[in-house]
């Protein structure tokens, strides 16, 4: 069965530095989003992709957060200047469909900021 | 009052049980109702979709959605330990990519 992979599984990074969380959508989907996860909270919309552009995004998603489809394939999510409360699990999903016929996710990035 | 409400549990079940899983909303535009599970240090896994109201069934999974009540529900037949796993209730608005998310039911079937 087609998967989303996201890489690496687990990164830790320090206080300021920038991330780049890296996923690979299912081949044949147009629709890509990024989500995260608080421990102990809820899976929160970041962003959505569609087109080579941001289709929507939440007001988390603010100056320090950009996404990209640099190729083909990769779908990226940069963290510029990471902050202790950016720690978090993010999902990448992909989706054939528009407006949430239900996502493909990732098994998800751990990101820890010490 | 919050978006979506899930409550948290946990929930424990005897295998063979009949698990009934719910979440209320606020937002009466939200058209797309899902559900998804979690198994641990994994990504959500879509389990049912249903757009607006009414019931889908699908092997042991039923979910119903009723408007009305901004009120939604997984039903779980003959209970497996593999079903053992955190059931997260999303939706979303028409013309809107963002999911809203409940925090998940902690869900144990015990053999």
């Amino acid at each position: 069965e087609p998967e989303v992979t996201q890489t690496p599984s687990h990164q830790v990074t320090q206080m300021g530095q920038e991330v780049i969380l890296r996923c690979v959508p299912i081949s044949n989907h147009l629709y890509f989003y990024w989500y995260r996860q608080i421990l102990g909270q809820k899976v929160e919309f970041l962003v959505s992709f569609y087109n080579n552009e941001i289709s929507e995004k939440s007001e988390i998603f603010d100056d320090q957060f950009s996404v990209e489809r640099p190729d083909g394939s990769n779908f990226t999510l940069k963290i510029r200047s990471t902050k202790l409360e950016d720690s978090a699990m993010y999902f990448c999903a992909s989706s054939e469909w528009q407006h949430s016929r239900g996502y493909t996710f990732g098994s998800g990035t751990r990101l820890t900021v010490v | 009052q919050k978006e979506v409400e899930q409550d948290p549990g946990p929930l424990s079940v005897p295998e063979g049980a009949i698990v009934s899983l719910n979440c209320t909303y606020s937002n009466s535009a939200f058209q797309y109702f899902m559900w998804y599970r979690q198994y641990s240090r994994k990504g959500p896994e879509l389990l049912m979709y249903t757009y607006s109201s009414g019931n889908k069934e699908d092997g042991r999974f039923t979910a119903q959605v009723d408007k009305s009540s901004k009120y939604i529900s997984l039903f779980i037949r003959d209970s497996q330990p593999s079903d053992s796993a955190t059931y997260l209730c999303a939706m979303s608005q028409g013309g809107s990519e963002k999911l809203v998310f409940g925090k998940g039911t902690k869900l144990t079937v015990n053999p």
